[in-house]
């Protein structure tokens, strides 16, 4: 089952734009993170942010985290057309309780188009 | 190397078919997954490997059988699979005693099934 939603769900902006989205949640997490998928591609790793941690920065993306809202943001700033791609947030909780594993469950994606 | 590899790209098979899909990385990661995912969807788990042995399987047909023969490469043995289960396969690996377990994924391979 999906933890996290995101939206929008499609976000079309022009380069040098900025772009935000938004993911929400339901259960206690450990972290957040951020993952980038190009079309039919692999899922590369943004950015983490920790349950006790409010906001991150690397290079042009700002993650912001509130656990009260249970939800997150993702800006990219004067994005790029390279920047196109689906989004994902996830979050890592525990699988099992004797062991305490964790595994990523990822919301539902929000795809990023930027014109040039 | 900071790479997972995975092969096939492609892979397109009969209903009656047997093939494997093998994922490869040589991070040292300990924990390793397979992942299903279909088109405009997130992920979705299938199988988590912690040192060579299988800790999560999560509900998934019998139709895929999963093998970690050693630290560094994972399989997914596929047999009498449906129309249904076409979809990109997604391996991951990651520090097994992170407690934030950031993956590392590989390109995927992108199964048809007729």
């Amino acid at each position: 089952s999906q933890q996290g939603e995101e939206d929008p769900q499609a976000l079309s902006i022009q380069e040098g734009e900025n772009a935000t989205m938004n993911c929400s949640y339901k259960t206690s997490i450990n972290n957040l993170q951020w993952y980038r998928q190009n079309s039919g591609r692999g899922l590369v790793h943004l950015i983490l942010i920790r349950s006790n941690e409010r906001e991150k920065h690397s290079g042009r993306l700002r993650v912001t985290l509130d656990t009260s809202k249970k939800s997150s943001s993702l800006l990219i700033t004067a994005s790029r057309a390279a920047d196109t791609a689906s989004y994902f947030c996830a979050t890592g909780q525990p699988l099992t309780v004797d062991t305490g594993r964790r595994a990523l469950t990822f919301g539902s994606g929000t795809r990023l188009q930027v014109q040039p | 190397d900071t790479e997972v590899t995975q092969t096939p790209k492609h892979l397109v098979m009969g209903m009656t078919n047997k093939k494997s899909l093998k994922c490869e990385q040589h991070m040292g990661h300990r924990a390793m997954y397979w992942y299903k995912q279909k088109a405009k969807k997130p992920p979705e788990l299938m199988f988590v490997y912690s040192y060579e042995k299988l800790s999560i399987n999560e509900s998934v047909p019998s139709r895929f059988s999963p093998e970690c023969p050693n630290s560094s490469l994972l399989n997914l043995h596929l047999h009498a699979l449906q129309p249904e289960d076409s979809a990109l396969y997604l391996c991951a690996s990651s520090q097994e005693r992170s407690s934030y377990n950031e993956q590392f994924f590989g390109p995927g391979t992108r199964l048809t099934v007729l």
